[in-house]
């Protein structure tokens, strides 16, 4: 494992709401993966980022975006949240042979 | 874009008993990767599958891959209480978009001891 961290673990926040989750890796892979897993589904794919730059996006709308920062490190925001906002957010990083997810930030919207 | 189609959506088993999820596609697969998912967890990748055919053995885990790359199973000998997981497939996007993972929905495995 690479040590992929999400902060924070749990949120609550309601709808209308604005939300930032965070995640970080010791790895120094320079692409990182966001996606939403909700209950009981496999994780759809929300964007990837690659040096800094938005390189790929899956169905998801604008309110959905992200930035990567120099040391790889990234955010995903959500605005103008709605209930079906309510998800584990997962990001990854890695490599052509694999990807690393981190332990993933539940959002509850109420 | 491709999906796969994972089945069956749910297996219990006795502890002991073999596994078995396979992940199916219409259309030939470049790479099918396969990932594990304890419960309350988060994806765990197990392997990649590239060529034609392939086997490969993680101790009682075995993969394989289609010849003609358009399906690829998981096949678990002897399952343990340990194994307890969703077990998806997935493929991924080529170049630098290699980030991008399309999953199947997932095999919920449950073993009774």
């Amino acid at each position: 494992e690479t040590g992929v961290t999400q902060s924070p673990t749990h949120l609550i926040k309601t709808r209308g709401q604005q939300v930032t989750l965070r995640c970080s890796s010791q790895s120094g892979h320079n692409t990182v993966s966001w996606y939403q897993q909700a209950l009981g589904q496999g994780p759809q794919f929300i964007f990837q980022y690659y040096r800094e730059e938005e390189n790929g996006r899956g169905n998801f709308p604008p309110r959905f975006s992200g930035l990567q920062f120099p040391n790889y490190s990234s955010e995903l925001n959500v605005n103008a949240l709605e209930l079906d906002d309510s998800a584990l957010y997962l990001c990854a990083t890695g490599s052509l042979e694999t990807q690393y997810f981190g332990p993933g930030t539940r959002l509850l919207v109420l | 874009g491709q999906q796969v189609m994972q089945i069956p959506q749910y297996q219990h088993v006795q502890e002991g008993e073999d596994f078995t999820t396979y992940c199916n596609s219409s259309t030939t697969l470049s790479n099918i990767q396969w990932y594990k998912q304890r419960p309350g967890g988060h994806p765990v990748f197990l392997i990649q599958l590239v060529k034609s055919g392939e086997v490969k053995k993680q101790k009682r885990l075995t993969f394989q891959f289609g010849e003609a790359k358009k399906n690829s199973s998981l096949h678990i000998t002897a399952t343990q209480t340990t194994d307890v997981g969703t077990y998806f497939c997935a493929l991924r996007a080529g170049g630098t978009s290699y980030g991008k993972l399309t999953f199947g929905q997932g095999t919920i495995l449950t073993v009774h001891p």
